[in-house]
């Protein structure tokens, strides 16, 4: 079955503007995470969705911002884009939070360069 | 902010021989999850081990985990020039994973 994906791959984008990334799960998957990875602080959580409700949150500014819809599918945005928030954003992707824990999947990544 | 770190931050070795990648982590964990990275490109899942567990195979893979000393450990055999890739260890959960620094192996042909 399909994996994780993102959309678009690659964007360029002027400080100030606002961007909008997708996330579509795998098929059945509830969950959905986002990560920011940039060279300086590594993997960092934006934060997290299941069914619809945000259930955890990374510590980052307001500026970043998702949802989550029906259909498990993702979206975030980043709104008055900084030269900072260059980055690799990840979106993932679960079945469900269980106490044993399930494997997370990881998209190929939203390559975001502010200029 | 990084849960712990992995050690060597970077490691190079010929093709053929094994490669050793270690990973601490700082609070306790339900399990562990073994990531690589191609440049560019996102993560790709290699193994979970659990809590409970204390060695893991997954084909060349073998991961084994100490929670005593909240400490795991990836080893790649015979490793091959397309293993070269970052590799990083993460705990917790779908609520949030939290990520080791990486190690950067190169496997030279």
């Amino acid at each position: 079955k399909a994996g994780v994906t993102q959309t678009p791959r690659y964007l360029i984008k002027t400080r100030g503007q606002q961007v909008t990334l997708s996330c579509s799960p795998i098929s059945g998957h509830r969950s959905v995470s986002w990560y920011q990875q940039t060279p300086g602080q590594g993997l960092q959580f934006l934060f997290e969705y299941f069914s619809e409700t945000q259930r955890n949150k990374g510590n980052f500014p307001g500026r970043f911002s998702g949802r989550q819809f029906s259909n498990s599918r993702s979206e975030m945005n980043v709104s008055t884009l900084e030269l900072g928030d260059s980055a690799l954003y990840l979106c993932a992707s679960s079945l469900e939070d269980t106490r044993s824990g399930n494997t997370i999947y990881f998209g190929e990544g939203s390559w975001l360069t502010v200029v | 902010s990084q849960q712990g770190e992995e050690d060597p931050q970077a490691l190079s070795i010929q093709e053929g021989e094994n490669a050793t990648m270690n990973c601490s982590y700082k609070t306790s964990i339900n399990n562990l999850q073994w990531y690589r990275q191609n440049s560019g490109r996102g993560l790709v899942h290699l193994i979970l081990i659990r809590s409970n567990e204390r060695e893991k195979h997954s084909g060349r893979l073998r991961v084994t985990l100490d929670t005593s000393k909240k400490s795991s450990s990836l080893l790649i055999t015979a490793s091959r020039a397309a293993d070269t890739a970052s590799y990083f260890c993460a705990s917790g959960s779908a609520r949030q994973l939290t990520f080791g620094s990486g190690t950067q192996l190169t496997v030279l042909p």
